[in-house]
């Protein structure tokens, strides 16, 4: 079935640090969007990219939509503490369909 | 403005009992989506309902989950009976506008369910 690969699995940064994860895909997705998972909270969308080749930011995240359509990658600057959690990259392939969710990078800050 | 919430937060049951999961979707939101989370694993899409009716169940495993949406409000996820491996967390999100997938979709904060 389909299935998004996310990179790498977990990371442990020093606050202040710069993060860079990515989402790969053997298919082309037409939407990419980008949540983040605290601990016993649900995800919550952080950034969402509807075109090839769009980069957009939230504050400190940087999210861009692959010319391939087969990747997107996100970038954290200047880590805090409360970067902390899961992100989760999800794709849509096709209007109407649902989303496609990658397993996770689990991001720990040390102070 | 009440954001998404689930009920229980967590659930220990032994194999062979039934469960019975809620989600209480943000008011007046038409779609409502289920995904569960096996440890570790991607967050995978169950069903969606658009008011009362099932849009896409696709994604159910097997014929012992059964989800409704009596009157379009809230929803209950039935598993019956539970075994090992259904074991994960069970979440639900909604949002607003229907016949698009795209509009932003605001989860709850999942309900985690062990099967001993």
């Amino acid at each position: 079935g389909q299935q998004l690969n996310q990179s790498p699995q977990s990371m442990f940064i020093q606050e202040g640090e710069d993060v860079s994860m990515n989402c790969t895909s053997s298919s082309i997705f037409n939407t990419w969007l980008w949540y983040k998972q605290d601990p016993g909270e649900g995800p919550v969308l952080l950034i969402a990219l509807y075109k090839a080749g769009e980069l957009t930011s939230n504050g400190r995240l940087t999210a861009q939509f692959g010319i391939t359509r087969k990747d997107s990658f996100l970038n954290i600057s200047a880590s805090i503490p409360s970067d902390v959690g899961i992100y989760f990259c999800a794709g849509i392939h096709n209007y109407g369909q649902n989303f496609v969710f990658g397993p996770g990078t689990r991001l720990s800050v040390l102070p | 403005e009440a954001g998404v919430t689930q009920f229980p937060s967590h659930s220990v049951i032994e194999k062979g009992q039934t469960v019975t999961l809620r989600c209480d979707p943000i008011s007046g939101h038409d779609n409502l989506y289920w995904y569960r989370r096996v440890m570790g694993k991607e967050i995978k899409f169950l069903l969606h309902f658009v008011k009362e009716s099932k849009q896409d169940e696709s994604g159910m495993p097997n014929n012992r989950f059964l989800a409704e949406r009596t009157g379009g409000t809230y929803s209950t996820l039935k598993v019956q009976p539970a075994e090992l491996e259904d074991s994960g967390v069970y979440f639900c999100a909604s949002s607003h506008l229907a016949g698009s997938s795209t509009d932003t979709q605001y989860f709850g904060p999942g309900t985690r369910l062990t099967v001993l």
